[in-house]
């Protein structure tokens, strides 16, 4: 059954570092998105993407954030200077259409600021 | 932002038992409910929807029942499974994103 992947699985950065969260969406789908659950809260919604630009973006999702789909397979989410807040864990998800139809969620990416 | 709801942080149920988790919505133009199992350390697992033109939605030992006048919607898993035990998101599609319900942590007891 295909699957979303997400690497690394755990990401560990110093504050004011750059990191990139990687995702492979499945294959035929193609809308995607980002999500985040601070440890203890819900998923909150960050970005969604179609036809290589940003359909709709949550205010979480401010300058220090950017997404992008370098090739026919991969959709990474960038942080340009994390910040101690910014530790979560990130999911990617995809679905075939836009809504409404279901999300299919990646294992996740957790990271850690410090 | 209190939009999806789930007021049970937990529930606790036999196994072969009927296990209902409960979720309020409050905004009337919401018309696509999904459910979310999550394991520890895993992504959330797409389980059911319901769209707002039915009242309810089957998938083997999963139904949803909406509720588009109380604003509320129960997931029914029949009977529950040891394997049942994760926790369990209520969500609306809103837009072109999900937003989520806090979650209720499910135990299913052998």
């Amino acid at each position: 059954e295909p699957e979303v992947t997400q690497t690394p699985s755990h990401q560990v950065t110093q504050m004011g570092q750059e990191v990139i969260l990687r995702c492979v969406p499945i294959s035929n789908h193609l809308y995607f998105y980002w999500y985040r659950q601070i440890l203890g809260q819900k998923v909150e919604f960050l970005v969604s993407f179609y036809n290589n630009e940003i359909s709709e973006k949550s205010e979480i999702f401010d300058d220090q954030f950017s997404v992008e789909r370098p090739d026919g397979s991969n959709f990474t989410l960038k942080i340009r200077s994390t910040k101690l807040e910014d530790s979560a864990m990130y999911f990617c998800a995809s679905s075939p259409a836009p809504g409404p139809y279901e999300q299919y969620f990646g294992p996740g990416t957790r990271l850690t600021v410090t | 932002d209190q939009q999806v709801k789930q007021n049970s942080p937990s529930l606790s149920v036999q196994e072969g038992r009927i296990s209902i988790l409960n979720c309020d919505y409050t905004n009337s133009m919401f018309d696509y409910f999904l459910w979310y199992k999550k394991y520890p350390a895993e992504g959330p697992t797409f389980l059911i929807s319901i769209s707002s033109i039915k009242d309810k939605n089957e998938d083997g030992r999963f139904t949803v029942f909406l509720n588009k006048s109380a604003k509320h919607l129960s997931l029914h898993i029949v009977p529950s499974q040891p394997g049942d035990s994760a926790v369990y998101f209520c969500a609306v599609e809103y837009g072109n994103k999900l937003v989520f319900g806090a979650g209720t942590i499910l135990r299913v007891k052998s």
